[in-house]
């Protein structure tokens, strides 16, 4: 079965540093997409950033990038001098080889201190 | 503008008035879907479909029903709303020809059943 856990509902940093959130996955599928959505206070769903299953290097967008350790079947997003505007939830989700679904993590709420 | 559009955002409605949260896709995917989304579960799958007349039961199925008459339509439907199908709820769409292409949402309804 396919799954995805993100174990941390909330949690803090402050202004400029650096933080993670974990995302691990569960599939038996060899070929399968990761990808990272923001969720702000407005409601919306916003594309972070891809790591395909095959992908040698971590995936960066900006400030952001993606710890991918596919052994340990994990892929964590790391934001990079954190924002106030970087409040918001944070989803990780997963689509297997099969495309008829994207599975999604209960998500991280993130909160960036002044 | 490539978009999901999604209506209405914000709903408020009695318990056993059929309503249709309507979602319509720009970008001719072949792949469309609606979740809902209640704190602490993440985003679960409502209904997909893969294709002009191809629908199939996601997750949580139950007291909703889709159509998918045209490509770019895809409709939720609650015939006897209740209660416990207050929510948020996302329509997303997705081509279904490439491993990478994460979802399109759009923008949210939030459903109160009172």
């Amino acid at each position: 079965a396919q799954k995805i856990t993100q174990t941390q509902p909330g949690m803090f940093v402050q202004e400029k540093e650096a933080v993670t959130l974990d995302c691990t996955y569960d599939t038996s599928d060899q070929s399968y997409g990761l990808f990272w959505y923001k969720q702000p206070s407005s409601g919306e769903m916003i594309f972070l950033i891809y790591q395909g299953s095959y992908d040698e290097q971590n995936a960066t967008e900006g400030r952001y990038s993606l710890n991918f350790q596919k052994a340990r079947k994990s892929a964590n997003l790391v934001i990079s001098a954190s924002q106030l505007g970087d409040s918001a939830m944070y989803f990780c989700a997963m689509r297997p080889y099969n495309f008829n679904k994207f599975y999604f993590g209960s998500g991280t709420k993130l909160n960036v201190k002044p | 503008e490539a978009q999901v559009t999604q209506n209405p955002r914000y709903l408020i409605t009695v318990t056993g008035k059929k309503l249709t949260v309507t979602c319509s896709q720009n970008m001719n995917h072949e792949y469309m879907s609606w979740y809902r989304q209640d704190p602490g579960l993440g985003l679960r799958q409502i209904y997909y479909s893969m294709n002009v007349e191809v629908t199939d039961k996601g997750d949580v199925p139950e007291g909703y029903k889709v159509s998918r008459k045209e490509k770019r339509n895809f409709p939720l439907i609650l015939e006897s709303p209740s209660p416990n199908q207050t929510s948020l709820y996302f329509c997303a769409s997705s081509t279904a020809g490439s491993l990478d292409y994460g979802y399109t949402f759009g923008s949210g309804t939030r459903l109160t059943v009172v």
